[in-house]
């Protein structure tokens, strides 16, 4: 029984490339949640989707970043552009709507 | 809006001694509390929550929070502490009604010392 998978880890990539971050939430969960944790600090919300929805994006940088979460598949951060202020973990979560939001382990973004 | 502050950064504690996390949140409606634990390198574990009903929440690994509306807190204790316990633990608000959107606050590092 799989949680919430996320892929890949780690990834380095250099100023003005683009990062892709795969989220696979839990069986059976359609809310998935993304959040970055920048180092020292608690971890900020950056988005909410449903399938093929996108419900709440006011945490989400104007310019550069963007999310969907398709109807087969995982859900998808994308940061166009990175830069270093962009080095982060994202975290993705996801809900059943029970009361408990599940986490994946992560994904460390480091840009040189 | 809501806030959650954490006011210990860091906490060394001895083992087997009780430690006490605090966390005081702000917010205009009713709220969902969470406590949340990250090891190094992985994701957070949820430790214990506050939906409604008795104020006193018990989690896992022995740890329990007790809800005070009046003083806006939710504070995290555990009688006696292990080495394993050792962590990073995030205190979290959502605004209920069925949203899992989480504020976090920043963390608190736990030391155990042997």
């Amino acid at each position: 029984n799989a949680g919430v998978m996320q892929n890949p880890r780690h990834l380095v990539r250099r100023r003005g490339q683009e990062a892709r971050l795969r989220c696979s939430p839990m069986k059976g969960h359609s809310h998935v949640y993304w959040y970055r944790q920048l180092p020292e600090e608690g971890l900020k919300f950056m988005v909410y989707l449903q399938k093929e929805n996108i419900i709440d994006e006011s945490g989400m940088p104007k310019e550069r970043f963007s999310a969907e979460f398709p109807k087969e598949g995982p859900s998808i951060l994308r940061i166009q552009q990175v830069v270093r202020g962009d080095s982060a973990a994202y975290f993705c979560a996801s809900t059943g709507g029970t009361g408990e939001l599940f986490f994946g382990e992560g994904s460390r973004l480091t840009v040189l | 809006a809501q806030s959650v502050t954490q006011l210990d950064s860091q906490v060394p504690v001895f083992e087997e001694a009780p430690v006490e996390l605090r966390c005081n949140y702000s917010s205009s409606v009713s709220v969902y509390l969470f406590w949340y634990v990250q090891y190094p390198n992985q994701g957070l574990q949820l430790l214990l929550k506050y939906l409604s009903g008795s104020t006193l929440v018990k989690g896992i690994n022995g740890f329990e929070a007790e809800f005070n509306k009046s003083q806006t807190s939710f504070h995290l204790r555990k009688p006696s502490v292990h080495i394993s316990d050792t962590a990073e633990y995030f205190c979290a608000v959502s605004p209920g009604a069925g949203s899992y959107q989480l504020t976090f606050g920043k963390g608190t590092k736990l030391s155990v010392i042997p």
